[in-house]
């Protein structure tokens, strides 16, 4: 079945670049989403990417998806304190409107 | 900038009660979502709700799980006959398009079973 793994922590100096990866299975999926949850908060979609795109760049983020490896990651450069939260990786397969989501990873800033 | 809401942001309820959770989408929003998460666990999809039907569920909503939207502004997540292992963050979500391009959640309901 659909399945979407990443590592449950990351610590990252202040300053410097995090690179949170996540790999799925399904090759049918469409879209590949990287979400941002603070403590206390909702979901908030960070960006996504179309399954026939290798990368996409907004501001400090960067997502790199290498299909053949259903590889995907989000690099956060110039890491502030305020990128504290859980990242989920999340896809959604061709034929559902449904979101697979992995368990989320932990961004821990250190000074 | 429009937004989710979601009501209560925690409830503790009996195991056998009734609850409901209530859900604000943004307002030109056609597709609904609910979505939870149990503790140290994956966000899991629940239902999808277009037109005033569900679209697709999952394995996890049952009978006991029912979905409704009563008045066009409120969609709400009625669990009849609650559980221990029903304790989770239930997420609601809305988009226009039903391919979740931009599916917007609220900051979630968690409901614990005491």
């Amino acid at each position: 079945g659909e399945d979407v793994e990443q590592s449950l922590f990351l610590s990252v100096r202040e300053g410097d670049s995090s690179v949170i990866n996540c790999t799925y299975t399904d090759s049918s999926s469409t879209y590949l989403y990287w979400y941002k949850q603070e403590p206390g908060a909702g979901l908030q979609l960070l960006t996504y990417i179309f399954s026939n795109m290798d990368m996409k760049q907004d501001q400090r983020l960067t997502v790199l998806l290498n299909k053949k490896d259903k590889h995907l990651s989000l690099r956060i450069a110039d890491t502030q304190t305020g990128d504290s939260a859980i990242y989920f990786c999340a896809e959604t397969p061709n034929r559902d409107d449904k979101i697979i989501f992995g368990k989320g990873t932990r961004l821990h800033i250190l000074p | 900038e429009p937004e989710v809401t979601q009501t209560p942001s925690h409830q503790v309820t009996q195991m056998g009660q009734e609850v409901i959770l209530r859900c604000v989408p943004i307002s030109n929003h056609l597709y609904f979502y609910w979505y939870r998460q149990i503790l140290g666990q994956k966000v899991e999809f629940l239902v999808s709700f277009y037109n005033n039907e569900i679209s697709e569920k999952s394995e996890i909503f049952d009978d006991q799980f029912s979905v409704e939207r009563p008045d066009g502004s409120n969609f709400t997540l009625k669990i009849r006959s609650t559980k221990l292992e029903d304790s989770a963050m239930y997420f609601c979500a809305s988009s226009e398009l039903g391919q979740n391009t931009e599916a917007f959640f609220g900051q979630g309901t968690r409901l614990t079973v005491v």
